[in-house]
């Protein structure tokens, strides 16, 4: 069954510093996608970031880049030069098979999610 | 603002009471779900909608009744709840095949009394 894993249930990092977010993953399938949400206090979860399990090059948007290691089935997020704003809860996230019409609901797994604070 | 939008955005009822809430989204996508996010808890998926037919029930019990009247709405409506169910309610969308992200509304935070 496929389960994802966030064991930092928070994290603290000085403003404008870089921080390491773990996420690993359990998976038998070949085909997967993995996803990092933020959800700021509000509730929205805001879509940060994507890595597909075929792609060779780790995934990068802006400050945000994915650490791809998929021998180790880890897929962790990285910020760069944090900001106050990204203050938030962080969650990994996993869908299983890319292919369309395979039966696949596109439904998502959530590990528990990382409190990030950041310290001015 | 992802473009997908819930309502009410906080909702407080009895265990006797009727409510629905409700999820719109003009984005084209043609997927949408529901998520339960309790305190200290991953999301957990309830339903899964693709082109207006339900294709996951994640063993949801019967007082939550989710409609997909058309691609852009959906609706999960509420009866005889529990205090347990209190929780946010999730509604995301996406188009559905190869690796798109969801688009997650801001969710209805429920409370049941």
């Amino acid at each position: 069954a496929q389960k994802i894993t966030q064991t930092q249930p928070g994290m603290f990092v000085q403003e404008k510093e870089a921080v390491t977010l773990d996420c690993t993953y359990d998976t038998s399938d070949q085909s997967y996608g993995l996803f990092w949400y933020k959800q700021p206090s509000s509730g929205e979860m805001i879509f940060l970031i994507y890595q597909g399990s075929y792609d060779e090059q780790n995934a990068t948007e802006g400050r945000y880049s994915l650490n791809f290691q998929k021998a180790r089935k880890s897929a962790n997020l990285v910020i760069s030069a944090s900001q106050l704003g990204d203050s938030a809860m962080y969650f990994c996230a996993m869908r299983e098979g890319h292919v369309q019409g395979s039966g696949n609901t596109g439904k998502l797994i959530f590990g528990q999610g990382t409190t990030l604070q950041v310290k001015p | 603002e992802t473009g997908v939008t819930q309502t009410p955005r906080h909702l407080v009822m009895g265990m006797t009471n009727k409510k629905s809430l409700k999820c719109e989204q003009h984005l084209g996508h043609n997927a949408m779900y529901w998520y339960k996010q309790s305190a200290k808890k991953p999301l957990e998926l309830m339903f899964v909608y693709n082109f207006k037919e339900q294709t996951e029930n994640n063993s949801v019990p019967s007082r939550f009744s989710p409609e997909c009247p058309n691609s852009s709405h959906l609706f999960l409506h509420l009866h005889t709840l529990q205090p347990e169910d209190s929780a946010l309610y999730l509604c995301a969308s996406r188009i559905q095949g190869g690796n798109t992200e969801a688009f997650f509304g801001q969710g209805t935070r429920l409370t049941v009394v």
